[in-house]
């Protein structure tokens, strides 16, 4: 089993649609969890550290269920430029220091 | 604004030569990573290294050495290419302690080995 598992998708969506896309991790030990965002042959950016309280950012919301080992990210009225890869990321640490576990991530279409 | 800079872009290299990427930072960092990515999967942590002199291996760290003699500078070294080494390398810096969570990523290094 995979340290961090995420459902690949492909998520195809409408403009205005609202998506959630989950990961998993099996280490109880994980302390801090990031969602980075991956356009087509770029490098993943860093889109959202995910905190216990969870966390927004415009149309992004991500949280962290501890209990159950899971994150997600959700985005709401979706637009044509979110298409991307959503990878998330856990670390041992409690600060992101670089070396991070990653999912395979999961691809989100967003169509006209 | 150079950020994370990694050169070769891209590379041709037959089975058993060998070769180093290389990767330079401009912003003070002392972490620095490097990690692969395959088709269809998420990226692998190769080495990172926590400030000059200071290297560990992370999750994939066989056929691959690094150094890192200055905080600018992380060569990724390959010391006999294999067909299961073609991937993209990314190298990564942030700043060091709890200051932030941002990794900063390089554009890549696109690798096939033949």
């Amino acid at each position: 089993r995979k340290e961090v598992e995420q459902d690949p998708g492909p998520f195809n969506v409408p403009e205005g649609a609202t998506v959630a896309f989950n990961c998993t991790y099996s280490n109880s030990a994980s302390q801090s969890f990031f969602w980075y965002r991956q356009d087509c042959r770029k490098e993943p950016k860093l889109l959202m550290s995910v905190y216990s309280s969870g966390n927004e950012d415009g149309r992004f919301t991500a949280q962290l269920n501890r209990a159950s080992q899971y994150i997600s990210l959700l985005i709401r009225d979706s637009k044509l430029s979110d298409s991307a890869t959503y990878l998330c990321a856990v670390n041992k640490e409690v600060t992101n220091a670089g070396k991070s576990t990653f999912g395979d991530g999961t691809t989100l279409t967003v169509k006209p | 604004n150079a950020g994370v800079t990694q050169t070769p872009k891209f590379q041709v290299l037959k089975t058993g030569q060998s070769m180093t990427l290389q990767c330079a930072q401009d912003m003070n960092h002392e972490y620095m990573s490097w990690y692969r990515q395959d088709p269809g999967m998420g990226l692998r942590l190769i080495h990172y290294s926590v400030g000059a002199g200071i290297t560990d291996q992370g999750e994939v760290p066989n056929g691959y050495n690094v150094s890192r003699s200055t905080t600018e500078d992380f060569p990724l070294r390959l010391l006999s290419a294999a067909p299961s080494q073609t991937s993209v390398y990314f190298c990564a810096s942030r700043v060091g302690g709890s200051s932030g969570n941002t990794i900063y990523f390089g554009e890549g290094s696109w690798l096939t080995v033949v």
